[in-house]
Formats: C-alpha cells, structure tokens, sequence
C-alpha cells in the first residue's frame, strides 16, 4: 500500500517569501506528525493532530510557523517571511492511533526546504 | 523537557563485526525507547523498540538493551552486513505529550565489506 506521501519533495525559496509544505497520511491513520530536520541532526518534533485538531503545537519554534489538517487526512504546513534558518527536511509521520509512544512513526521521505 | 544523548556520531566496522550504540535520556516519566534507521533521502524508519518494563528485546540480528536506573539504553547489531550500513538514531518518549519523541543526533554506521 501507499506510504506517506509528501510534497514538493524540493523546494528552494528566498528570504521572506512564504512557503506551503503538503503531507498525505498512510489512508485510516488517524495521527500526524511533523518533524523537522537540520543536516547532520535527529528529528526535532514541530507539531502533532489527533484527527483535525492540533493535540500538541509545543514545537512550533515561532509564529512563522503553522499548520492545519481541516479535514483530518492532508496536512499542509505553512511557513511566512522564510528565513536562512528555517532551510532543513521536514519530514511528515502518521499512525493509526494516537500516540508516537506506543508503536511506529511511519514516516514520509520528506520535503528538503533551501532558504536563499 | 526530555533530552536524549547519543554515542558514538560514527562507527566504522567490518562486515561480520558486532556495532553497539549507546544513548542516554534525562526524564524518569520516559517510558518508550524507538530506534530509527535512515538512508539517504529517505525518511527514518523503525528497526526496533522497547518500553520501561523491559530490559532487552531481540529481532535476529537486532537487540536493544534498557537500564532504567541508569536511564541508558542501547543498540547491539551482529553479524553486520554492508546494507546495515547508514544512520541510526535513538529516540525517548516525550513527557509532556504522546506525539512527542526526543531524538538523539544519530549515529552514521558504515559497514566496510
């Protein structure tokens, strides 16, 4: 079956422009995750959803950042007035229940963000 | 807030040789340890977990060890192989939130054939 599928799988950008990334789930998973992904790092947690709603935003490292899942299946986040420091992976995971600390993050391959 | 220490950043071995790497965590209420492959261009994958009432688990060539007293926990790969070769990180469940995984800065194994 399809994995987590998300896009673009590249996009290079310029400072201050806005910039919209998209992620769709493994079908019937009801949790999301993003996660983001500086080189030569781990996976840094930004945001979680429990169906449409936002259970856990704590990682969102500022107001440039924000992200919705209005019908709980895609999700898109979405980042204003880019800057150098926001270039990185983001990486997108669902599972079929809630919690990431019960069982597998199925992750996608991630969208390569290159701020100019 | 969690924070999960990783060792080494890289390991060379030869193939058949044994890898071990080794992280720690800093919160008690951490009760989920995942590790995590990634090949390049492509997203982590799970190779295998444990939870705080376990002290080891085994899959084939994959074992994870738990020291909860101790708060560390590691990854024993045997027999390994060319294809083992990539980056592995450790993970701790957050405190705060059931979305929320702490990673380590992962360990970039190379195995030379």
């Amino acid at each position: 079956g399809a994995g987590v599928s998300q896009t673009p799988s590249n996009k290079v950008t310029e400072k201050g422009k806005y910039v919209e990334l998209r992620c769709d789930p493994i079908s019937g998973h009801t949790a999301l995750y993003w996660y983001r992904q500086s080189l030569g790092q781990g996976p840094e947690f930004l945001i979680y959803f429990q169906g449409t709603g936002a259970a856990d935003d704590s990682g969102l490292p500022n107001d440039r950042f924000f992200a919705v899942r209005p019908e709980g299946s895609v999700s898109t986040l979405k980042i204003q007035r880019t800057e150098r420091g926001d270039s990185a992976v983001y990486l997108c995971a669902s599972t079929p229940v809630g919690s990431a600390n019960t069982g597998e993050l199925f992750f996608g391959e991630g969208s390569r963000l290159t701020v100019l | 807030g969690e924070n999960v220490e990783q060792h080494p950043s890289t390991l060379s071995v030869q193939e058949g040789d044994s890898a071990v790497i080794k992280c720690t965590y800093s919160d008690s209420a951490s009760n989920y340890f995942p590790w995590y492959k990634q090949e390049l261009g492509k997203g982590p994958q799970l190779i295998i977990d444990i939870r705080s009432n376990v002290g080891e688990k085994k899959d084939q060539r994959i074992a994870v060890t738990l020291n909860k007293t101790a708060k560390h926990f590691s990854l024993h790969i045997t027999e390994t192989q060319p294809e083992d070769s990539a980056v592995y990180f450790c993970a701790a469940s957050g405190g705060g939130s059931q979305g929320n995984l702490i990673f380590g800065k992962g360990t970039k194994l190379s195995v030379k054939p």
